[in-house]
């Protein structure tokens, strides 16, 4: 299985949105409504934001949203904050208990 | 609150077996939910599931991976175990093991240990 292709980076000044696509196949992101967003820091460890596909997990800002059409899920991060600036990953179920990983994004804040 | 955290060498040498245990710890690992699972992130590139366990022994693994990988759980310890042979300088990477749902959600992780292969 291949990994999900997203754009290397994004940016954007502080208030304003960015938004990452996270490219699939029917087989994984196209089939099911299982793609989870993960955030991550230098030297940290992956922090989710968002998952099956647009549910926001307790204490994660409103400011994160999630969608999804045919075959790209995408990742809103709207009124950006400076500590947003971080590595975001895709993840999507891939059927038979598979999963596969996006190829990350960078997010700079300006 | 539940915590996790990996162990195991920091170093192993080219064709020998790469093993780690992470533990868990606040939250039994026999819970009907969850699954158990190992992932990791090669020195700047992106994450890579590795395979995942539920607590009854069941396994799931990727296929690139799978004639390498052994997952293992002890119920009776709360922790479960990772086993990678034939280890050569590709898979030097920080290992993370995580709590995660069927559906990928993967709401608790360890700090993760790098796991370098040289000689």
């Amino acid at each position: 299985q291949s990994a999900l292709t997203q754009p290397p980076s994004a940016s954007g000044s502080p208030g304003q949105s960015v938004t990452i696509s996270c490219t699939g196949t029917s087989s994984d992101v196209g089939g099911y409504n299982y793609v989870s967003w993960y955030q991550q820091h230098p030297g940290k460890a992956p922090k989710v934001m968002i998952y099956e596909v647009s549910k926001r997990p307790s204490g994660v800002p409103d400011r994160f949203s999630g969608s999804k059409s045919g075959n790209t899920a995408s990742l809103t991060v709207s009124g950006l904050q400076a500590e947003d600036e971080a590595d975001y990953y895709c993840n999507s179920y891939a059927g038979s208990n598979n999963f596969v990983f996006g190829t990350g994004t960078k997010v700079t804040v300006l | 609150q539940l915590q996790l955290q990996e162990s195991g060498p920091g170093l192993v040498k080219p064709s020998e077996t790469l093993s780690l245990t992470c533990t868990v710890s606040g939250g039994s690992i026999i819970t009907r939910a969850y699954y158990w699972g190992w992932i990791r992130q090669p020195p700047g590139k992106e994450l890579q599931w590795i395979g995942s366990i539920y607590y009854s022994g069941s396994t799931y693994y990727n296929p690139s991976l799978k004639s390498r990988v052994t997952i293992s759980v002890d119920t009776s310890n709360n922790h479960f175990s990772l086993k990678l042979t034939s280890v050569t300088a590709a898979d030097t990477a920080v290992y993370y093991c995580a709590r995660h749902f069927l559906t990928g959600y993967a709401d608790y992780w360890g700090q993760g240990t790098l796991v370098t292969v040289s000689s």
